[in-house]
C-alpha cells in the first residue's frame, strides 16, 4: 500500500516569494491534515479536512497561508509571500476514518528554507 | 487548553539499558494516547497507541506505555533499548471530542552501540 506523498521534499526560496506544497493521502482516508513542525518541537496542527470540507483551520494564518482539497483527494498548501519564520517542515498526514481520534499516517515532509 | 509535555528533550543511553521517556497532558476529559517514532531519515509513524481498555499497552519493537489516568501520564518503556531505537520519540494525545491531535516536543534517544 502506497503512503502518503508529498512533494516537494526540499524547498529554498527567498522571503516574500511564494510556495506550495503538494500532498497525496493514502487511497481510501477521507481525513486529511496539514501540520507544520518547527525545529526542537512536536507537529502543529495547521488544518483538518474531512472529504473537501475544511473542518478545524483555527491555527491556519489565514493572511499568507491558504489550502485546498478540492475534490476530497489530494491537497495544496501555499504561502504567499513567505516570511523568514515560515521556515519549518511541513508534513501531511491523513487517517481512515471521519470524526474518528484514531492513528495519523504520515508523509516524509517538505522542508522548507526562506532565506 | 489541550497540551502535552515531554520531560526530556535529549536521552543517551547504552545499549540494553532500559528507557522510559516520561509524557504528561493536560485535558480534563475522554483522550486517546499515541506514541509516535521518527527513525533518521523516515517519517513520523505509529509505536503505539491507547484508545481504551488495558492501561498498559505493548506496541512494536518491544515497546509498551501505561497510562495512568490520575496522573494525566502515558510514560512509553522499553526494559532494554538497542542502537536501533536511535530515533526521535513523540507523545499524541487526540481529544474524542474535537479529535484534535497535540504533539509533544519530542525527544531525541540515541543509543550508543
Amino acid at each position: 500500500e502506497a503512503g502518503v506523498v508529498q512533494s516537494p521534499r526540499y524547498k529554498i526560496i527567498e522571503k516574500k516569494q511564494p510556495v506550495a506544497f503538494w500532498c497525496n493521502p493514502i487511497s481510501g482516508h477521507n481525513t486529511l491534515y496539514w501540520y507544520r513542525q518547527n525545529l526542537g518541537q512536536g507537529p502543529e496542527l495547521l488544518i483538518r479536512y474531512e472529504n473537501e470540507e475544511a473542518v478545524d483551520d483555527s491555527q491556519l494564518p489565514k493572511d499568507r497561508f491558504s489550502a485546498e482539497r478540492l475534490k476530497g483527494v489530494d491537497s495544496t498548501l501555499k504561502i504567499q509571500p513567505a516570511e523568514l519564520g515560515d521556515s519549518a517542515v511541513y508534513l501531511c498526514a491523513s487517517s481512515l476514518e471521519i470524526g474518528q481520534a484514531g492513528e495519523l499516517f504520515f508523509g516524509e515532509g517538505s522542508r522548507l528554507t526562506v532565506l | 487548553a489541550q497540551s502535552v509535555s515531554q520531560h526530556n528533550h535529549h536521552v543517551i543511553l547504552s545499549e540494553a539499558a532500559s528507557l522510559e521517556l516520561g509524557c504528561n497532558y493536560s485535558y480534563g476529559g475522554t483522550v486517546n494516547l499515541f506514541w509516535y517514532v521518527q527513525y533518521p531519515g523516515q517519517h513520523l509513524q505509529l509505536l503505539l497507541k491507547y484508545f481504551s481498555g488495558d492501561p498498559l499497552v505493548k506496541g512494536i519493537k518491544g515497546f509498551e506505555a501505561e497510562f495512568i489516568k490520575s496522573k494525566f501520564s502515558f510514560n512509553l518503556r522499553k526494559p532494554s533499548v538497542q542502537w536501533s531505537d536511535t530515533a526521535e520519540y513523540f507523545c499524541a494525545v487526540t481529544n474524542t471530542g474535537g479529535f484534535k491531535t497535540i504533539f509533544g516536543a519530542g525527544t531525541r534517544l540515541f543509543v550508543k552501540a
